[in-house]
């Protein structure tokens, strides 16, 4: 069973605001990643991080989101200005390796955006 | 293009008989491929995995997945299924032409019937 932690679980957010979520990876997992999970299932990869660095990310996440995974912190994702459109299940997932390697999912943050 | 597709979005079979759930992509490279399962309101948990080796892989709960190059497929299968299983199936794919992050097919919703 996974023990990725994410807070809050539930986040209900105005337009125009910030949105902000976090992540405790499984200990000793050096990778993290972050997903957004729509209403239709629809799954986008948004950044990921080998300890402190950033590894991937598209181009939405460089534009509308801070991220970071600080050494002995919670990695966090935050949505500079809220839009509807954000509304969704925010998933974070670590890795003991950047790739082949199988990722464990935390429960998610579902964040509303009024 | 690079897709992973999952051509049911829905499933329905009563307690006891086996399912096949059917997974595609259109990678090139070497291939990464999981099945998750997500129940209602939470994360995903990890079923299994193929890398190499052999192409039948055994994962929790008695499912199993078969890779197949030539037909590009991964089907999740399981022989006897439990109410427990109704749930959301998620195949997932990444390959080493396409960073380190999974794609994953938009679902198959699982509904065992007692």
């Amino acid at each position: 069973n996974s023990k990725v932690i994410q807070t809050p679980r539930y986040l209900v957010k105005g337009q125009g605001q910030k949105a902000k979520m976090r992540c405790i990876p499984e200990k000793g997992h050096p990778v993290v990643f972050w997903y957004q999970q729509n209403k239709n299932n629809e799954f986008k990869f948004l950044i990921n991080f080998q300890n402190q660095e950033v590894l991937q990310q598209i181009d939405m996440t460089e534009k509308r989101f801070s991220a970071e995974c600080p050494s002995n912190s919670p990695c966090s994702l935050e949505i500079q200005s809220s839009e509807a459109g954000d509304s969704a299940l925010y998933l974070c997932a670590s890795s003991l390796e950047t790739k082949n390697a199988e990722q464990f999912f935390g429960p998610g943050t579902r964040l509303t955006v009024l | 293009t690079q897709t992973v597709s999952q051509s049911d979005a829905h499933v329905t079979v009563f307690e006891g008989d086996s399912v096949e759930l059917r997974c595609n992509y259109s990678y090139g490279g070497s291939i990464y491929l999981s099945w998750y399962i997500q129940h209602h309101g939470r994360g995903l948990q990890f079923l299994l995995k193929y890398y190499s080796g052999n192409p039948v892989v055994q994962g929790v709960n008695g499912f199993e997945a078969e890779f197949s190059k030539s037909d590009s497929s991964f089907h999740l299968r399981k022989a006897s299924v439990h109410w427990s299983d109704s749930a959301v199936y998620f195949c997932a794919v990444s390959s080493s032409n396409s960073g380190t992050y999974q794609r994953f097919g938009t679902g198959t919703k699982l509904q065992v019937v007692p």
